[in-house]
C-alpha cells in the first residue's frame, strides 16, 4: 500500500543548513509535497515538484528527487530559529488525495 | 484569493456527546474538499474527501461522517463521540484542472484547524 517514511526528529544549529529526507511507495505519484506546520497551527504549503523533476530551488529551499529510489529531500539552507516546525513530506495518491508521512520535527538552536 | 474558514478552533466535548464541526471555503468554485484528523505521533490521516455536493468517499470506517450540503462547506460530525476522537482535525482544499492529457489536482490548501478534546 501507500507509505511514506520519515525521520522523525532533526536538530541543527542556527545558520547551518538542515536536510530533511523522505521516502514514498507510490511510483506513479505526480507531485511530491513539502509542508510545513507550526505550533497549533495547520499545515502551510512550503514547496512542491512534479515526479519528471530533479530539482527545484526556491529561495533558501531546495527539493531534490530521486524517483530511482523514492527518495525526496528538502533542503533549507541558512537555517533559523523561526525555521522550527514540523514538516510533512507528501504524496499525491491518483488525483484527490495526499498520503502524508508523520512528519519531521526540526529544532533549531541558537 | 481563496480562503479557507474552520471552526471551532477548540472543542471539549464529553464521551457519547454529538459533534459538528465545520470547514467553508472562498474564492473559489466546486473545490474538491478534505477531512484529516492529525493524532499525536501519527501524522495525518485521511477521513473524508469530497469531489462535488453530496459526494463524500470515507478512507477510514469510523463513527464519524462528512457532509457537503453546499459546494462550499464542508460538515464533520459525530453522533456519539468515543475518547479515541481526540485530535487535530484539519480542513483542506483543492481544485482540479483539466487539460487535453489529464486531469492535474492542485495542492492542497489547509484551514487552521480544530484541536478537539474528549473527555
Amino acid at each position: 500500500g501507500e507509505d511514506v517514511e520519515q525521520s522523525l526528529f532533526l536538530s541543527v544549529r542556527e545558520g547551518d543548513s538542515s536536510v530533511i529526507n523522505c521516502t514514498y511507495t507510490d511510483s506513479s505519484s505526480t507531485y511530491l509535497y513539502w509542508y510545513k506546520q507550526e505550533p497549533g497551527a495547520g499545515l502551510q504549503l512550503l514547496t512542491y515538484i512534479f515526479s519528471n523533476m530533479d530539482m527545484k530551488q526556491d529561495q533558501r529551499l531546495t527539493v531534490l528527487l530521486n524517483k530511482k529510489d523514492k527518495h525526496l529531500s528538502l533542503r533549507i539552507a541558512d537555517t533559523q530559529t523561526g525555521d522550527s516546525a514540523i514538516y510533512f513530506c507528501a504524496e499525491s495518491i491518483g488525483w484527490t488525495a495526499l498520503i502524508f508521512g508523520k512528519g519531521t520535527t526540526l529544532s533549531v538552536s541558537s | 484569493s481563496q480562503t479557507i474558514h474552520q471552526w471551532p478552533a477548540t472543542l471539549v466535548q464529553p464521551v457519547g456527546s454529538p459533534l459538528s464541526l465545520e470547514c467553508t471555503v472562498e474564492g473559489t468554485s466546486n473545490p474538491n474538499l478534505y477531512w484529516y484528523r492529525q493524532a499525536a505521533g501519527r501524522g495525518l490521516q485521511l477521513l473524508f474527501y469530497s469531489v462535488g455536493i453530496g459526494q463524500i468517499s470515507s478512507e477510514v470506517p469510523q463513527n464519524l461522517s462528512a457532509s457537503r450540503p453546499q459546494d462550499r462547506q464542508f460538515i464533520l460530525s459525530s453522533k456519539k463521540l468515543l475518547l479515541s476522537d481526540s485530535g487535530f482535525y484539519l480542513c483542506a482544499w483543492s481544485v482540479t484542472s483539466d487539460s487535453f492529457l489529464s486531469s492535474y489536482n492542485s495542492p492542497l490548501h489547509f484551514g487552521n484547524g480544530t484541536r478537539l478534546t474528549v473527555t
